[in-house]
């Protein structure tokens, strides 16, 4: 079955406690992308990458890294949380964008205490 | 500057009312892409429709169908006669090739649907 996954799906931690938000496709697309998901904010874009080992930033980057090195990994790591990253985050996939859409993964809501 | 706006925060039917979700972009871009997706109360994100701006042909898939305007850059999406499981958050969002791929998507309307 085609699909993105992400793991874990929850997590709680505390502040500055160092993390990563896994993100798998098997559909062997070219870009994959991070968004995150905030009440009142909507739906914003932290990284993306248009193909392994080519990374770059979106609209929110600040505190997260992100790394291309397989063609369907694309892992979101947080050096350092704080509670303003308390958010439900999204990892998506995609062909060629924007001509092809963008696939998601299921969501892993993080909370940081 | 790209936008995307849906007007409508909360839309409440009963159960086999016609309803219809706002959506209107802004782009300079002539080479766009539209979009819709469906955040049930699950929360994943589930793609329902991709148009592009040389497509102005309306669509229809069962019970959705999606009405594309140019000419007041907008692209609504019609539920016939909606059903409980129609309950959901539905985004509009538009994306271009000098954009990097990202989706810019609107507020979303959320849309109960009562039996």
């Amino acid at each position: 079955e085609a699909q993105v996954t992400q793991n874990p799906r929850y997590l709680i931690t505390v502040t500055g406690k160092k993390l990563t938000v896994t993100c798998s496709q098997n559909m062997n697309h070219e870009y994959m992308s991070w968004y995150r998901q905030d009440p009142g904010l909507g739906l914003r874009q932290i990284y993306y990458s248009m193909n392994v080992e080519v990374t770059d930033k979106g609209d929110v980057p600040e505190g997260y890294k992100v790394s291309r090195k397989e063609k369907r990994n694309f892992p979101l790591i947080l050096e350092s949380p704080s509670p303003n990253q308390t958010s439900l985050y999204f990892c998506a996939s995609s062909v060629t964008p924007p001509l092809g859409e963008q696939y998601f993964g299921p969501g892993t809501r993080l909370t940081v205490t | 500057a790209q936008k995307v706006t849906q007007a409508q925060t909360e839309i409440s039917v009963v159960e086999k009312e016609d309803v219809t979700l706002d959506c209107v972009y802004e782009t300079r871009d002539t080479t766009y892409y539209l979009f819709w997706y469906k955040q049930p109360p699950s929360g994943e994100l589930v793609f329902l429709i991709r148009r592009n701006s040389f497509d102005e042909q309306n669509e229809i898939s069962g019970r959705y169908s999606w009405n594309f305007q140019k000419s007041t850059s907008s692209f609504n999406f019609t539920i016939t006669a909606s059903q409980v499981v129609d309950s959901a958050v539905y985004f509009c969002a538009l994306s271009s090739l000098n954009q990097g791929g990202k989706l810019i998507f609107g507020q979303g309307t959320e849309l109960s649907v009562k039996p």
